[in-house]
C-alpha cells in the first residue's frame, strides 16, 4: 500500500501542451509538497499546502498551478510547456508544517520534446 | 545563496569501509536535519535525522554527527556495503518556515564490492 503515490510516473508532451500531475497520500499528513529534480539531481521546492491551503509558493512561472482538493491530495497543472520543464517532479508529504521528515512518491519524470 | 553546502559530490569506497558525507549550513534558525538516501528511479527516502539538542544520532550503520557551533552535520556509513550505493542528500528546515526543506546538491556513493 503506497504511502505517498504519483500518477503518471513518466510524461513525455510537446512544447506548449498542458499536462497534470496527481499525488495522493495515505499516511494522514496535514502537509504536501511539490519538488522539482533537475538534470543534475538539485532538488528546489515548488509549493506546499497544509490542509489544502497554500502556504509556500516560490518563485515558479504562473504557467505552474498547484491544486489541492483535500489534504490528501494535491494536484500539479502545467500550462504552455516548455523544453526547460523537463524534470522530474515529486511530491511529498509531512505530519504538520513544522519541521519533519518528508515521505516523497516515487516522481513523475517530465520530458518536453 | 546556497544555505546547504553539501560535500563532496561523488564519493567512492570499498566495501566494509567507512563513508563520510559532509554538509554545512548558513542559517542559524534552522532545527531540524534530516538524510535522504536515493536510489535511480525512486524518491529520496527519509534516512535519519537530528534536532540541535544533541551532537550525535546513530541508526544501525549511520550516525549523524552535529557541531553546532560550526554549523555543519555529516552522515556516517560503517562497513558500508554495495546496496548503500544511491545519492545521498542532507537537508535543513525551521519549524517557523513552514516545514520548508532546503536540500544540499547530493553526493553520489558508489560502494564497491
Amino acid at each position: 500500500d503506497t504511502a505517498v503515490s504519483q500518477t503518471p510516473k513518466y510524461l513525455v508532451t510537446q512544447m506548449g501542451n498542458d499536462k497534470s500531475i496527481k499525488c495522493e497520500q495515505n499516511l494522514g499528513h496535514d502537509t504536501m509538497y511539490w519538488y522539482k529534480q533537475d538534470s543534475k539531481k538539485f532538488l528546489k521546492i515548488m509549493f506546499s499546502y497544509n490542509n489544502k491551503e497554500l502556504i509556500i509558493n516560490e518563485t515558479v512561472p504562473n504557467r505552474f498551478s498547484p491544486k489541492s482538493p483535500d489534504k490528501a491530495h494535491l494536484n500539479l497543472h502545467i500550462n504552455s510547456l516548455e523544453l526547460g520543464d523537463s524534470a522530474v517532479y515529486f511530491c511529498a508529504s509531512s505530519p504538520s508544517q513544522g519541521a519533519y521528515g518528508y515521505t516523497f512518491g516515487s516522481g513523475t519524470r517530465l520530458t518536453v520534446v | 545563496q546556497q544555505q546547504v553546502k553539501q560535500s563532496p559530490q561523488s564519493l567512492i569506497v570499498q566495501k566494509g569501509g567507512i563513508s563520510i558525507i559532509n554538509c554545512a549550513y548558513e542559517n542559524t534558525a534552522f532545527d531540524y536535519f534530516p538524510w535522504y538516501q536515493q536510489f535511480p528511479g525512486k524518491g529520496p527516502a527519509l534516512l535519519i535525522a537530528i534536532r540541535p539538542d544533541v551532537s550525535e544520532k546513530k541508526e544501525g550503520r549511520f550516525t549523524i554527527s552535529f557541531n553546532k557551533s560550526a554549523k555543519q552535520f555529516s552522515l556516517h556509513i560503517m562497513d558500508s556495503q554495495p546496496g548503500d550505493s544511491a545519492t545521498y542528500f542532507c537537508a535543513a528546515s525551521r519549524n517557523t518556515n513552514a516545514g520548508k526543506s532546503t536540500f544540499g546538491d547530493g553526493t553520489t556513493l558508489t560502494v564497491k564490492p
